[in-house]
């Protein structure tokens, strides 16, 4: 499975748009990105995926460059509420596989 | 929505015990994950299961064992809990068949602590 490298934790400030960056040099060609969020207290959550170029959703875009060696997740206008931990997995999606999580980027959004 | 049940929220157990983690979901998925969660390590996937019967080992399967006898339940059995399995357990489920296996739902966690 491809290793994936994102920051630790992140800052920023109410309504501000938010980009956490995501290395992933060894991704293989069935590989999606994947990237979930998690709120303290509580299990992840499937956010957003993509295989290339640009995916958007209401809740994030996320962005993939043609060489598909890093990905960026957008959150436009973060809230307090927005204050997560954020995980970048790649794999493929297909039976008999399983995603790696890391540690994620912890965000921390103040007012 | 799908919904992914844990048997307990909070757990003690005394070292030596046999503890056993229950995990049902109720949206006919193949697929079926046991994590545990810890300070400053993020999630580590234990087992998962892509069908009944079947079991993978996940990173850190060592003083774990799992049972799927239906397509609807996931069980982690500790044989002999230690200190050392103290932690937060999250148990997960995807669909293959018509879904996207990548997307996986959670359950609450169960909060085990072994004294």
């Amino acid at each position: 499975l491809a290793k994936t490298t994102q920051p630790i934790s992140m800052d920023s400030y109410e309504g501000q748009e938010v980009n956490i960056t995501c290395s992933h040099n060894n991704i293989a060609t069935n590989d999606y990105i994947t990237w979930y969020q998690q709120f303290p207290s509580q299990g992840p959550r499937f956010i957003i995926q993509g295989y290339k170029t640009k995916v958007t959703n209401e809740v994030a875009s996320l962005f993939i460059p043609a060489d598909r060696k890093s990905s960026t997740l957008s959150l436009p206008r973060v809230s307090l509420s927005d204050t997560a931990v954020y995980y970048c997995l790649v794999g493929a999606s297909q039976a008999g596989t399983a995603l790696i999580f890391g540690k994620g980027t912890t965000l921390s959004v103040s007012s | 929505d799908v919904k992914v049940t844990q048997s307990s929220r909070y757990l003690v157990k005394r070292t030596g015990e046999k503890v056993f983690l229950e995990c049902v979901q109720d949206m006919d998925h193949e697929n079926m994950f046991w994590y545990r969660q810890d300070p400053g390590l993020g999630l580590r996937l234990i087992y998962f299961s892509y069908d009944v019967k079947m079991k993978e080992k996940g990173d850190i399967p060592e003083g774990y064992s799992v049972s799927r006898e239906k397509k609807e339940r996931f069980s982690l059995i500790l044989e002999s809990a230690s200190t050392n399995q103290t932690s937060m357990y999250l148990c997960a489920s995807s669909q293959t068949r018509g879904g996207n296996t990548n997307e996986q739902f959670f359950g609450p966690g169960t909060r085990l602590t072994v004294l």
